[in-house]
């Protein structure tokens, strides 16, 4: 079974830019959520989808925001950029009723 | 509010030496919780589910109520364990992870 996969893998912006990622999920899984990876912070919950619905939502701005369609896949997007920005973002996935999360690559978004 | 923490952002033992990467939460209700492993190069990965009890890579660890703890042990660390170990605290759909530890087993 083919893992999470995260395109693209690295991302160079400059600041103000919006940017758009993709996450698809492992087939069959239909939770996904977004977390943001920083070196001080760690990782952060930015927001989770089920069955295209937005379940839960984080603490960050209104920037960040996301969808999923009818296929489980996932887009998170960030607009306005801000040097802050600049983090690794995972995707994980997850069964319908099971508590473990899978994690894609992630992808690196530099903001200039 | 904090709801996860790992007091430890580093921590160095020595190969055959036990090792214990502490994890403290704080929630009300009944407590899910996980440790995630990511060694060098790879994905971040499930180590251990408080639910399982069961013992991972000879990892182990129990959820202490009274303590809101969740420690992370290992009797005889392996230079494979260094890695950087998350501890996770699950409450209804959302994860809150720790700022984790980045454990270095010295040969």
């Amino acid at each position: 079974k083919a893992g999470v996969t995260q395109t693209p893998r690295y991302l160079i912006k400059t600041r103000g830019q919006q940017v758009t990622l993709s996450c698809s999920p492992i087939s069959g899984h239909r939770s996904v959520s977004w977390y943001q990876q920083t070196p001080g912070q760690g990782l952060q919950f930015l927001f989770e989808y089920f069955s295209e619905t937005q379940r839960n939502k984080g603490n960050f701005p209104g920037r960040f925001s996301g969808r999923q369609f009818s296929n489980s896949r996932s887009e998170m997007n960030v607009s306005t950029l801000e040097l802050g920005d600049s983090a690794l973002y995972l995707c994980a996935s997850s069964l319908a009723g099971d508590r473990v999360q899978y994690f894609g690559a992630g992808t690196r978004l530099s903001v200039l | 509010a904090q709801r996860v923490t790992q007091p430890e952002k580093l921590l160095s033992v020595f190969k055959g030496a036990p090792v214990e990467l502490k994890c403290n939460y704080s929630y009300s209700g009944s407590p899910e919780l996980f440790w995630y492993v990511q060694y060098s190069r790879q994905r971040l990965q499930l180590l251990l589910r408080h639910i399982s009890r069961e013992s991972i890579k000879g990892f182990t660890a129990d959820l202490n109520k009274g303590e809101t703890s969740f420690h992370l042990k290992k009797p005889f660390a392996q230079e494979e364990d260094s890695a950087m170990y998350y501890c996770a605290l699950l409450t209804g759909n959302q994860f809150y992870f720790g700022t984790g530890t980045s454990l270095t087993v010295i040969p």
